[in-house]
């Protein structure tokens, strides 16, 4: 079966760029959720999208941005790149109607 | 605000021993609670999900929860560990804005 795809799988940039991650969700799924996982920590929520418009927002930060196209596809935009912002960013998505959120397999980004 | 509780950071186990590892939440409404298996390299899987209905659930690889609603509880059990059970084992919490809230996450660390 289908799964999320996440584009790229790891991305190294330096202090001050910028990156763009993208989250392909499985077929007819019309939500996508982005999560950080900094190392050994627990995934943090950043943000959710529902046809195309913002539905939730959490501790994403303001350099961050995220949208979520026709064919529902999401990219988070991140700029003025921190060390600190070296994470695993996982994209979820699901089906209105359903709870479950299926992952894909995360983008790792490193910040030198 | 939403919390998840792991009691256990790391848990080491032989081989053929049970496992039961902890999870709490605090959230007075109705939830959908999920564990999620994220192995050595990989993305988070879904283990199991409880919606309603039995509060016992079974998952995958022999995986099996109870959700006690007194108790606010919903730990995790297997009756007999594998090396490849080896990984950090998440709780995750799901409230109403369909959100997911997950605790700092167990590392099982399975001894041949």
């Amino acid at each position: 079966a289908a799964g999320v795809i996440q584009s790229p799988r790891h991305l190294i940039k330096e202090k001050r760029e910028t990156a763009t991650l993208k989250c392909y969700p499985i077929p007819r799924h019309d939500t996508v959720y982005w999560y950080q996982q900094g190392p050994g920590q627990d995934p943090q929520f950043l943000i959710s999208f529902y046809e195309k418009m913002q539905s939730d927002k959490g501790s994403i930060p303001d350099r961050f941005s995220a949208q979520q196209f026709s064919d529902y596809h999401s990219e988070l935009n991140m700029s003025s790149l921190e060390l600190g912002d070296s994470a695993l960013y996982f994209c979820a998505s699901k089906y209105r109607g359903t709870d479950t959120q299926y992952f894909g397999p995360g983008t790792r980004l490193t910040v030198l | 605000a939403q919390s998840v509780s792991q009691h256990n950071h790391h848990v080491i186990l032989s081989e053929a021993a049970s496992l039961e590892l902890g999870c709490n939440y605090s959230y007075g409404g109705t939830v959908n609670l999920f564990w999620y298996v994220q192995y050595p390299g990989q993305h988070l899987q879904l283990l199991l999900k409880y919606f309603s209905g039995d509060p016992l659930v079974k998952g995958i690889k022999g995986f099996e929860a109870e959700f006690i609603k007194s108790k606010f509880s919903f730990n995790l059990r297997k009756p007999s560990v594998q090396w490849s059970d080896t990984a950090e084992y998440f709780c995750a919490v799901q409230t109403g804005a369909n959100n997911l809230f997950f605790g700092t996450g167990t590392r099982l660390t399975v001894i041949p």
